[in-house]
């Protein structure tokens, strides 16, 4: 039989443009959010970090907000690249209060148009 | 510095059978975890070893199961196989001494059960 299969959500961006992909966490209880890329046969790599007692963070070219009162990560690339092309995953790390356990999205494809 | 290793790259099975799959951490690196990434279902946790000893594992059955050797190399066993365990295994690794510190992943194994 056909089987069909979930489909991510994607984003489609021109090169050179500024990308925002969103994420809604679950657990009030977490203090600690990741944002991991996962490039076409290969395993997730870490991008970034948070903590909840903060409201931002940048990297090269990457940043992070946080949201506590409303439960939403999001993470901004600017002047997005082919290479940047991928599927995000953000994660928390739930009432473990550790890493031990993170809980993650299902992910966003991001798709970067030259 | 080698990144997380994990071998083999493809395995398929037959239902019934046992797979066995295996993980080298980043050396330094005391604690590895191992992840299940179905297609449409993301990341979901499988188990955690630190030094040796489970520490903690995911929702999943008894047939799943692990170890964690001398030199921190880990093996993830899977008995009496189902058509639904085909996905990919992902190994990753982190310090265990810090509370939260980003996993590094392995490029996974793909198993395939038929």
């Amino acid at each position: 039989g056909e089987s069909v299969g979930l489909h991510l959500p994607t984003l489609s961006v021109q090169e050179g443009d500024n990308s925002i992909i969103n994420c809604a966490y679950s657990n009030s209880a977490s203090d600690y959010f990741i944002w991991y890329k996962q490039e076409s046969g290969k395993g997730p790599q870490f991008i970034i970090d948070i903590r909840s007692n903060m409201d931002k963070r940048q990297g090269q070219r990457v940043t992070v907000l946080l949201n506590k009162t409303v439960k939403h990560l999001s993470l901004q690339i600017a002047a997005t690249q082919p290479g940047d092309s991928a599927v995000y995953f953000c994660a928390e790390n739930g009432d473990a209060g550790n890493n031990r356990k993170l809980i993650w999205g299902l992910g966003t494809s991001l798709a970067v148009n030259p | 510095e080698a990144g997380v290793t994990q071998s083999p790259t493809h395995l398929i099975k037959t239902r019934g059978q046992q797979a066995t799959l295996r993980c080298s951490p980043i050396s330094g690196h005391t604690s590895v975890y191992w992840y299940q990434q179905a297609l449409g279902l993301g990341l979901q946790f499988l188990l955690w070893y630190d030094e040796g000893e489970e520490r903690n594992r995911g929702n999943f059955p008894p047939r799943f199961s692990g170890r964690q050797f001398p030199n921190y190399s880990s093996e993830l066993n899977v008995n009496a196989l189902e058509l639904e365990d085909s996905a990919l295994y992902l190994c990753a690794s982190s310090s265990s001494g810090s509370y939260n510190s980003p996993l590094h992943f392995g490029n996974g194994t793909r198993l395939t059960v038929t």
